[in-house]
């Protein structure tokens, strides 16, 4: 099994301006992703997040507005940059073990 | 492409027995996996099915029939904390399979 944390568990953003979210799973894991669920909706993945090259974006998604980091095997980060209203929703991370697990989410807000 | 249908919400009362239904479309299978989500928390894995037939976990049962893309997650003796939203999901060919495509979620509301 994995056991994923995600900081910050929820945030509140000005219009403009850009979060990074963590992500830190327990063990080693050879695929981390991240999705997206908006309010009241199910899970869209938004990339795979790839250790050591860049991470492989799902179709209506770019790096430029979500650009990935995925420095070793336990870790990642997912920034929303340039943040409007319509980026407010919970973003996940999940890593492949055994399964498919998932983190706790971060509940982001934009103003 | 893929496409997962569910019911949008269902309702039950506490001890009944409740069956959830999810037909799917894919190109490729590569098993199917049912999630609980509460609200405000993760999904949780709940079962995995990727031969036919019935598979059986306690209070929660899944069920597949890969001839009709059908599966079921059946609940018995519903408790109020099973008041949950429950996800169907399909791991995607275009991904070698590492992926997973999401039903829209079934929302269960158990009532006393």
């Amino acid at each position: 099994s994995a056991v994923i944390s995600q900081k910050p568990s929820r945030d509140i953003c000005q219009r403009g301006t850009s979060l990074t979210i963590q992500c830190q799973v327990d063990s080693q894991v050879t695929m981390m992703f991240w999705y997206r669920q908006q309010p009241g909706q199910s899970l869209t993945l938004i990339a795979t997040a790839n250790q050591g090259s860049e991470a492989t974006y799902e179709s209506g998604f770019v790096i430029d507005k979500f650009p990935i980091s995925r420095p070793n095997l336990t870790f990642s980060t997912l920034t929303v940059s340039n943040m409007s209203p319509e980026d407010s929703s919970i973003y996940l991370c999940s890593a492949s073990a055994d399964t498919q697990y998932f983190g706790p989410g971060t509940r982001l807000t934009v103003l | 492409g893929q496409n997962i249908d569910q019911p949008t919400e269902m309702t039950a009362t506490e001890g009944a027995i409740v069956q959830i239904n999810c037909t799917y479309q894919t190109s490729g299978f590569n098993g199917l996996f049912w999630y609980q989500q509460h609200a405000g928390e993760a999904p949780t894995f709940l079962s995995y099915n990727v031969l036919d037939g019935l598979e059986e976990k306690g209070r929660f049962s899944s069920f597949l029939s890969r001839s009709k893309g059908y599966s079921y997650l059946l609940l018995k003796e519903l408790q109020m904390k099973d008041s949950a939203s429950y996800l169907c999901a399909v791991p995607s060919m275009n991904s070698g399979y590492s992926t997973l495509t999401f039903g829209k979620g079934t929302m269960l509301l158990v009532s006393p």
